[in-house]
């Protein structure tokens, strides 16, 4: 059964470091979406890709956060430097360009101290 | 501003029972919907859809409802088992606009024996 894959699934560092999340799509997945949760706003779209392009990443801080699809398998996610308010926990879906459903990884849950 | 709006943030059922989870939305260009079932620590998994020129999907003991005139959806599970017990998701999307979901803040359904 094909996953989409994050890494690491935890991750507790302190304020001010750097931060790098991972994502592997589902093989064949051409569209690649960054999610928040958060308790306040639920899932929050970041920024998404479509055959690596960024097509939208209006919901992203600029300063701080940074997205990008170096290969169709991987995706990244960095905050540099991350704050206590960042966070929260962290998912990547895929899917294919204009059919649904998008379908998720497990999230990465960070903690900034 | 929410667009997708899920007003009660939980939701407890006996076994065997009805559950309706509920959503509202404000953006009338929305033309699919999706409702996701999320377990701790996991990503949030599809569960069913419909299309704005339906108001009602079928799935086995779910059936999502929309109302159009009224902006509002619903999900009902019925007979509810122990293993619905999550956090459910309605999201919404302009269908042949884009490809971004916009998610509601989720309500937590427990069902007890």
């Amino acid at each position: 059964d094909a996953r989409v894959t994050q890494t690491p699934r935890h991750k507790v560092t302190e304020m001010g470091q750097e931060v790098t999340m991972r994502c592997q799509p589902i093989l064949g997945h051409n569209t690649v979406f960054w999610y928040r949760q958060t308790m306040m706003q639920g899932l929050e779209l970041l920024a998404y890709f479509r055959n690596r392009a960024p097509l939208d990443d209006s919901g992203m801080p600029k300063d701080r956060f940074s997205a990008e699809m170096p290969d169709a398998t991987l995706a990244t996610l960095k905050i540099q430097p991350s704050e206590p308010r960042d966070s929260a926990v962290y998912f990547c879906a895929s899917g294919l360009q204009s059919s649904q459903p998008q379908h998720f990884g497990d999230g990465t849950r960070l903690s900034i101290l | 501003d929410q667009q997708v709006k899920q007003n009660s943030p939980s939701l407890s059922v006996q076994e065997g029972r009805i559950s309706i989870l509920n959503c509202d939305y404000t953006n009338s260009m929305f033309d699919y919907f999706l409702w996701y079932k999320k377990y701790p620590a996991e990503g949030p998994t599809f569960l069913i859809s419909i299309s704005s020129i339906k108001d009602k999907n079928e799935d086995g003991r779910f059936t999502v409802f929309l109302n159009k005139s009224a902006k509002h959806l619903s999900l009902h599970i019925v007979p509810s088992q122990p293993g619905d017990s999550a956090v459910y998701f309605c999201a919404a999307l302009r269908a042949y606009n884009t490809d971004k979901l916009i998610f509601g803040t989720g309500t937590r359904l427990q069902v007890f024996p």
